[in-house]
C-alpha cells in the first residue's frame, strides 16, 4: 500500500540553524501539507500546497518557513533560523483530489530536537 | 479559531469491553475525521464522514457524523490489546484546505 514517507526520522539542530524537513508524498496525490506536533500536544496545521504553490498557511507558518517542491516527488519544509520553541514531531500529509481531498494521509513524521 | 472539544481525555477499560469517545465543534464542518496516533508514529486514517448523519463503519470501529454537523462520535466494539493509542477527531471547513485536530483520547487497555 503506498505511503507517505520523510526523512531524516530525527534531526538534531542548534538554534539558528537552518533545517530542511524531506519528504514524498503518495505519488498520485496532488495535495501536500506539512503539520507539527508539539510533545504531548495536539496536532496543528501549517501549510497546505496545491499545483506549486501554499495554497492555505497558518499563523505558525511565518516568514522562517517555506516550502518546494523541488522535483516531483519530494516536498520540503525549510525552516530558516529554527528557535527553542520549533522543537516539535514535523509530519507531512497528501491528499488526492478524485478519492477524497480531506482524506489526507499522514507520514511517519520528524522529530527536530533544537538545542 | 475554531476549536474542537474531544471527550474523554483518556479512558482506561478491559479487553473486550466497548469504547466510546466525541468530539464537538464551535463551528459547522463539511468533514469529519477519525485518526489513531501509536507513539512515536504519525496519525493514521481510520474513518473519513461527509454527510450529516453519515453513520459508518471500518471493522470493529463505527463513528458517525452529526445531525448538526458540530458533533462527531467513534465507538470501538470489543476492544483489543492493539486498539491502544491515541485517539484524534479532525474536522474541515468549507473552503479549508487544513483540518483541526482535537486534543485526542488516549486509550489504554488493562490486563
Amino acid at each position: 500500500e503506498p505511503e507517505v514517507t520523510q526523512t531524516p526520522s530525527h534531526q538534531v539542530t542548534q538554534m539558528g540553524q537552518e533545517v530542511i524537513l524531506r519528504c514524498v508524498p503518495i505519488s498520485n496525490h496532488l495535495y501536500f501539507y506539512w503539520y507539527r506536533q508539539i510533545l504531548g500536544q495536539k496536532v496543528e496545521f501549517l501549510v497546505s500546497f496545491y499545483n506549486n504553490e501554499i495554497s492555505e498557511k497558518s499563523e505558525i507558518f511565518d516568514d522562517q518557513f517555506s516550502v518546494e517542491r523541488p522535483d516531483g516527488s519530494n516536498f520540503t519544509l525549510k525552516i530558516r533560523s529554527t528557535k527553542l520553541e520549533d522543537s516539535a514531531m514535523y509530519f507531512c500529509a497528501s491528499s488526492d483530489l478524485l478519492t477524497g481531498r480531506y482524506e489526507q494521509y499522514f507520514g511517519p513524521g520528524t522529530r527536530l530536537t533544537v538545542t | 479559531g475554531q476549536q474542537l472539544n474531544q471527550s474523554p481525555q483518556s479512558m482506561f477499560i478491559q479487553e473486550g469491553e466497548d469504547v466510546s469517545m466525541n468530539c464537538t465543534s464551535s463551528s459547522i464542518f463539511n468533514t469529519w475525521l477519525w485518526y489513531k496516533q501509536d507513539p512515536g508514529e504519525g496519525p493514521v486514517l481510520l474513518i473519513a464522514l461527509y454527510k450529516a448523519g453519515e453513520l459508518t463503519s471500518n471493522g470493529r470501529l463505527t463513528a458517525q457524523f452529526g445531525i448538526t454537523r458540530k458533533d462527531s462520535f467513534l465507538n470501538i466494539s470489543a476492544s483489543i490489546p492493539s486498539d491502544v493509542g491515541i485517539y484524534f477527531c479532525a474536522g474541515q471547513e468549507d473552503r479549508d484546505d487544513k483540518i483541526i485536530f482535537g486534543k485526542g483520547t488516549r486509550l489504554h487497555i488493562l490486563p
